[in-house]
């Protein structure tokens, strides 16, 4: 079946420091990726988004490249800012399958300090 | 709507009554999910809809739980005689269409089982 794997957190950081999540999957076929960022009282949402191998997803300052090579789909930040203090999830979704079904990692919590 | 509501955001229960959570997807959106997020764990897929029927339920932890879809709108998911490791915040998620499209999730309701 599909799996994510991520690390585990907490990871702390100083302002403008740079930021990486480490995530790997395993899955048949072709899935396509995605971050997925819960900020402190609020829902899940859309960080950023990659469907096939090569493509970089960008999206506030961060970025994530589909590598099938490595299976994998690091996350990274060039210059953190306290704001991006938040849970972050990587995930899957295995497309021509039925639905639409993610299959996500286990979350790293990020706290960046002043 | 705007975005995908849930209600209630808070639920207070105690062991052995039912619960009835309730999802309003975005307006047009064929496919709705839910999944549920245990204290400091990731998600877990719990049941798909497409329209009005579950093509895919196997997340579904045992036979007290139940959901169902009426008008391709409106989902409720029912726990019966709660127990304590019940105790989870559920999230809802709906797409336009099922494969390849965007999931946005709602805030979720949280669930406390004393």
């Amino acid at each position: 079946g599909n799996s994510v794997t991520q690390m585990e957190g907490p990871v702390t950081l100083s302002e403008e420091a740079f930021l990486t999540i480490n995530c790997t999957y395993t899955a048949t076929g072709y899935p396509s990726l995605f971050w997925y960022v819960q900020y402190p009282g609020e829902g899940l949402q859309l960080l950023l988004k990659a469907t096939k191998a090569d493509d970089k997803g960008s999206n506030k300052g961060f970025e994530a490249t589909y590598r099938k090579e490595t299976t994998s789909f690091h996350l990274e930040k060039g210059s953190v800012q306290v704001s991006d203090s938040a849970v972050y999830f990587c995930a899957l979704t295995q497309r021509g399958a039925a639905g639409n079904k993610l299959t996500f990692g286990g979350g790293t919590r990020v706290l960046v300090k002043p | 709507g705007a975005g995908v509501s849930q209600s209630p955001s808070n639920k207070v229960t105690e062991k052995g009554k039912d619960v009835e959570l309730r999802c309003d997807p975005i307006s047009g959106h064929t496919a709705l999910y839910w999944y549920r997020q245990r204290l400091g764990q990731g998600l877990e897929f719990l049941i798909y809809f497409q329209g009005n029927s579950a093509p895919d339920k196997s997340g579904l932890p045992s036979d007290r739980f139940s959901a169902e879809r009426t008008g391709e709108s409106v989902s409720t998911l029912t726990i019966q005689r709660t127990q304590q490791e019940d105790s989870a915040v559920y999230l809802c998620a709906s797409s336009l269409v099922p494969n390849g499209d965007t999931i946005y999730f709602g805030e979720g309701s949280w669930l406390t089982v004393v």
